[in-house]
């Protein structure tokens, strides 16, 4: 089964700084990768996703991510961190060996953005 | 808009005291899933409907079980809910090919008291 591991569970950043999750898949097939955003008690919003068009991915808020298979690796970046980004952040992976493609997500990366 | 509502958001239940929590969907999805997230984990497959066809995770308790009557709506049933069942209940859509887009509800965070 395909899988994603998530470096680092908390990550503070200033506000203003650059915003990087970091993300490594596990995969036997080019992957399809997510990343989603969690507030408090809401459900999970895409922020964008790599479904093996251009390796680097353009998605809401100003996020975006690179997909390199060298390194096998789809970290989350943001050039400005801003407070309103503080929230848990999930890196998942769609296993294409299930009929359903289901998501396999990673354990999340929770961010603080200190003034 | 074109979404996945939950109902209800938050729901308190009593400890084995049956309770079904409900998803429906105006995407005309083919796909319907069911995660369990616990508290500061990431959410967990307990099984999802393929149009009719229901495929349970291996490590799912028989505890939880689903129905989908119709393409638009599906129900997570607990049958005897424990504390451990305590959580928010994702539902979420998408097409067969998972690459197009999955999309979530608000979810439900059931209580056990």
């Amino acid at each position: 089964a395909q899988s994603v591991t998530q470096l680092g569970s908390h990550v503070s950043v200033s506000e203003g700084a650059l915003v990087l999750l970091r993300c490594n898949y596990s995969s036997s097939v080019p992957p399809y990768l997510f990343w989603y955003v969690q507030y408090p008690n809401q459900g999970l919003q895409l922020l964008l996703k790599y479904t093996s068009a251009a390796t680097l991915v353009k998605g809401i808020n100003g996020f975006e991510a690179e997909f390199k298979k060298s390194e096998t690796s789809f970290h989350l970046t943001k050039p400005s961190a801003h407070m309103s980004d503080a929230a848990e952040y999930f890196c998942a992976v769609s296993d294409r060996s299930n009929s359903g493609y289901a998501l396999n997500f990673g354990k999340g990366t929770s961010l603080l953005v200190t003034p | 808009d074109a979404m996945v509502i939950q109902n209800p958001r938050y729901q308190v239940t009593q400890f084995g005291k049956p309770v079904t929590l409900s998803c429906s969907q105006t995407l005309n999805h083919n796909v319907m899933y069911w995660y369990q997230q616990k508290s500061s984990q990431a959410p967990k497959l307990l099984f999802h409907y393929y149009d009719k066809d229901f495929n349970n995770e291996a490590d799912t308790p028989d505890n939880f079980q689903s129905r989908r009557p119709n393409t638009s709506f599906c129900f997570l049933d607990i049958r005897s809910p424990g504390l451990g069942d305590a959580a928010m209940y994702l539902c979420a859509t998408s097409r067969v090919e998972g690459g197009l887009g999955y999309t979530f509800g608000s979810g439900t965070r059931l209580t056990v008291v």
